[in-house]
C-alpha cells in the first residue's frame, strides 16, 4: 500500500504568514491527491481536489500544488479561521490512504 | 441538501459485534460509490472501505486493518449505507463516518468526500 507521509506534524505561524504543509506519497499518485480540513470537534472538510481544484466555497488564500509523489497545501495569509488540523488523501485507487495531519495553530 | 446520518454507535465488548447505517438524502444514493471513514480520540482519519454503486460494479474495497472482520454493504432500495463490524477491538474505539463524493463519473475522476455525516461513536470496552 502507498503510504502518505505529510510534515510538519504540527506548526504555530502568526496571522498574515504564509503556511505550507507538504504531502508525499511513496509512489506516484497522478493528480489524485485531496486536502481536508478539521477545525476542532468538526467534521472534515473538503479544501481541495485534483492536487489543486478549489472546492467551491473554500477561500482563494487556500492553493495545492505538486504532481506524482510531491504535493503542496499553502496557505497564503494566515487567518484565526484557519486554525484546524489539515489532511492529505490520495485517491488514484484503494486504498485511499489520508496522511498523518498537520495541526496549523496561531502564535 | 445533502444528508447523511449515521447510527448505530454505542458500547459494545471485546470480541463482540455492531452494524453501523448511514441514512443518505439530497442526491442519487444508487449512483454514488460510499465509503467509511473513522477517526479515533485525537488521532488522525482512517480509511476503513467503500462500495461502489451497483451501476459500477458494487464492488467494495478495504483497508488492509479491516483483515475480513469489516463489511460494507448498501441498500439503495432505502438509501442506506452498513458497516457490519465483527470481532471488535479495544482499539477500533473510534467515530465512524460515512462519506461520498455524491455522485457522477468516477473512472478517471476519482472518488475524494464532498460530504460527511457527523459521524457515530463506537467504544469497545469489557
Amino acid at each position: 500500500d502507498i503510504q502518505m507521509t505529510q510534515s510538519p506534524s504540527s506548526l504555530s505561524a502568526s496571522v498574515g504568514d504564509r503556511v505550507t504543509i507538504t504531502c508525499r506519497a511513496g509512489q506516484g499518485i497522478s493528480k489524485f491527491l485531496a486536502w481536508y480540513q478539521q477545525k476542532p470537534g468538526k467534521v472534515p472538510n473538503l479544501l481541495i481536489y485534483a492536487t489543486s481544484t478549489l472546492q467551491s466555497g473554500v477561500p482563494s488564500r487556500f492553493s495545492g500544488s505538486g504532481s506524482g509523489t510531491d504535493f503542496t497545501l499553502t496557505i497564503s495569509s494566515l487567518q484565526p479561521e484557519d486554525v484546524a488540523t489539515y489532511y492529505c488523501q490520495k485517491y488514484n485507487s484503494a486504498p485511499l490512504t489520508f496522511g498523518g495531519g498537520t495541526k496549523v495553530e496561531i502564535k | 441538501e445533502v444528508q447523511l446520518v449515521e447510527s448505530g454507535g454505542g458500547l459494545v465488548k471485546p470480541g463482540g459485534s455492531l452494524r453501523l447505517s448511514c441514512a443518505a438524502s439530497g442526491f442519487t444514493f444508487n449512483n454514488a460509490w460510499m465509503n467509511w471513514v473513522r477517526q479515533a480520540a485525537g488521532k488522525g482519519l482512517e480509511w476503513i472501505g467503500r462500495i461502489r454503486s451497483k451501476i459500477d460494479g458494487g464492488a467494495t474495497d478495504y483497508a488492509e486493518f479491516v483483515k475480513g472482520r469489516f463489511t460494507i454493504s448498501r441498500d439503495d432500495s432505502i438509501n442506506t449505507l452498513f458497516l457490519q463490524l465483527n470481532i471488535l477491538e479495544t482499539d477500533d474505539t473510534a467515530v465512524y463516518y460515512c462519506t461520498t463524493r455524491g455522485g457522477g463519473t468516477y473512472y478517471g475522476i476519482g472518488d475524494y468526500f464532498d460530504y460527511w455525516g457527523q459521524g457515530t461513536l463506537v467504544t469497545v470496552s469489557s
